[in-house]
């Protein structure tokens, strides 16, 4: 059962285009990070949020964790092509950093 | 720094050969995990370990058994191969950062084919 429900799962966009995707639950959080993962490489991560209502931004890239702790969005500005990747959230449930992965969503940026 | 790093990078076996997948680590990181990926269900946590000569189940544990005599090294091992263990496999390795939060870093994963 995935606890973690992200959406879209595919996002196709031309470069200079903004996208949103959203990663839900159900569950609270101790803390939520986003990664992104190219072909034939591991995740990496991009950024942690532990604060409810907390906001990061990374250059375009602007990272939303819930104020009840249960959701997220990744917000990306004017996107590039070198922004195409699968991008996974991950919740922690508050013990050692045990996380519980969503199943991902393929965001294709084209020239 | 090396990071974390996995061996084989791809590998083929029949059903019921055992076999170990290596992961290692360079940063002097407590946690280790490791995970497979399949297509359309993210990352699933298989066993992970918090410490040497500590390990625990993750969400998939069965056929697979883990052992961590070294911070640096966690070895992954397939008792007796099926096919439905054909997966990309994932080492991890973390530390506490800010107060709740741990910094996972993956290593380049193995492919591994069961015939």
């Amino acid at each position: 059962t995935q606890l973690l429900e992200q959406s879209p799962q595919f996002l196709s966009i031309q470069e200079g285009e903004n996208l949103t995707v959203y990663c839900n639950s159900s569950s609270v959080f101790s803390s939520l990070q986003w990664y992104r993962q190219e072909p034939g490489e591991g995740p990496v991560l991009l950024v942690t949020v532990v604060t409810g209502g907390e906001v990061k931004k990374l250059k375009r890239l602007t990272f939303q964790f819930g104020d009840a702790r249960k959701d997220s969005s990744l917000h990306i500005t004017a996107a590039q092509p070198g922004d195409t990747g699968l991008y996974l959230c991950a919740g922690a449930d508050g013990s050692w950093g045990k996380f519980q992965f969503g199943a991902g969503t393929q965001v294709v940026v084209t020239p | 720094n090396a990071g974390v790093t996995q061996t084989p990078k791809f590998q083929v076996l029949k059903t019921g050969q055992s076999m170990t997948l290596q992961c290692a680590q360079d940063m002097n990181h407590e946690y280790m995990s490791w995970y497979r990926q399949d297509p359309g269900m993210g990352l699933r946590l298989i066993h992970y370990s918090v410490g040497a000569g500590i390990t625990d189940q993750g969400e998939v544990p069965n056929g697979y058994n883990v052992s961590r005599s070294t911070t640096e090294d966690f070895p992954l091992r397939l008792l007796s191969a099926a096919p439905s263990q054909t997966s990309v496999y994932f080492c991890a390795s973390s530390y506490s950062g800010t107060g709740t939060s741990y910094e996972q870093y993956f290593g380049p994963g193995t492919r591994l084919t069961v015939t």
